[in-house]
């Protein structure tokens, strides 16, 4: 069974930067894990930020970012919001299956 | 502009089965998977599975290997899911989702509720 880990919660102060990891329980992430980055507020649909490692959806403003850290994906948000403030996912391919993170809660405070 | 409109709320017993529709718009329905996600109240999203229009190739979780059905008609730009066998355990929102490797445009969702 596949695992993908996130930090389970992170905090960040208005105007700060934060950065959110993205990994396999055993193994690398790399570009052909396909990582990508969803935003989730409570009782919506998840909103797509980040696809194939590094690009952005259209309207994400460029305070997000995605990049390969490492062994990890990751994704930085840069001058946050209180609006940002919310559960971020997200997803690698592996073995012909994609597999979700267990979400970090971000709090801006 | 891209959108993905899911059927309305269902409420099955167990044992039954669910059929999810979601009506594509606003690109080549053709050019891009179909995958579905699902999130149980109060958990993570989850991956179901994905269908190419094109090629009719597709691929599911482990979890629900046997029990989901993914098809598309294309005359209509149009993916469905069903998933048999209910169970408790399938009670979830279920987002038709536009890609493969990612998502970039996700349904409204179509919450999916199993009660005896």
């Amino acid at each position: 069974q596949t695992v993908v880990t996130q930090e389970p919660s992170f905090s960040v102060s208005p105007g700060g930067t934060v950065t959110l990891t993205c990994g396999f329980s055993s193994g690398s992430v790399s570009t052909t894990s396909y990582p990508s980055w969803y935003q989730q507020t409570p009782g919506q649909a998840p909103r797509t930020l980040i696809y194939n490692t590094d690009v952005r959806s259209s309207g994400v403003p460029d305070r997000f970012s995605g990049s390969i850290l490492g062994n990890k994906a990751a994704l930085t948000i840069t001058g946050a919001q209180a609006g940002d403030e919310c559960v971020y996912y997200c997803v690698l391919y592996m073995s012909s299956a994609m597999w979700f993170g267990g979400g970090t809660k971000l709090t801006v405070l | 502009q891209v959108h993905l409109v899911q059927s309305g709320a269902e409420v099955k017993k167990p044992g039954a089965s669910v059929k999810v529709s979601c009506k594509a718009s606003g690109y080549t329905f053709n050019n891009y998977g179909i995958s579905w996600v699902r999130q149980a109240p109060g958990q993570g999203p989850e991956w179901v599975g994905w269908i190419n229009p094109q090629s009719g190739k597709r691929n599911h979780a482990q979890k629900v290997q046997g029990r989901v059905t993914l098809t598309t008609d294309t005359s209509t730009s149009t993916g469905y899911m069903e998933l048999r066998s209910l169970t408790s355990d399938d009670t979830a929102v279920y987002y038709c989702v536009r890609g493969e490797l990612w998502f970039d445009y996700w349904g409204q969702g179509t919450l999916v509720t199993v009660s005896s």
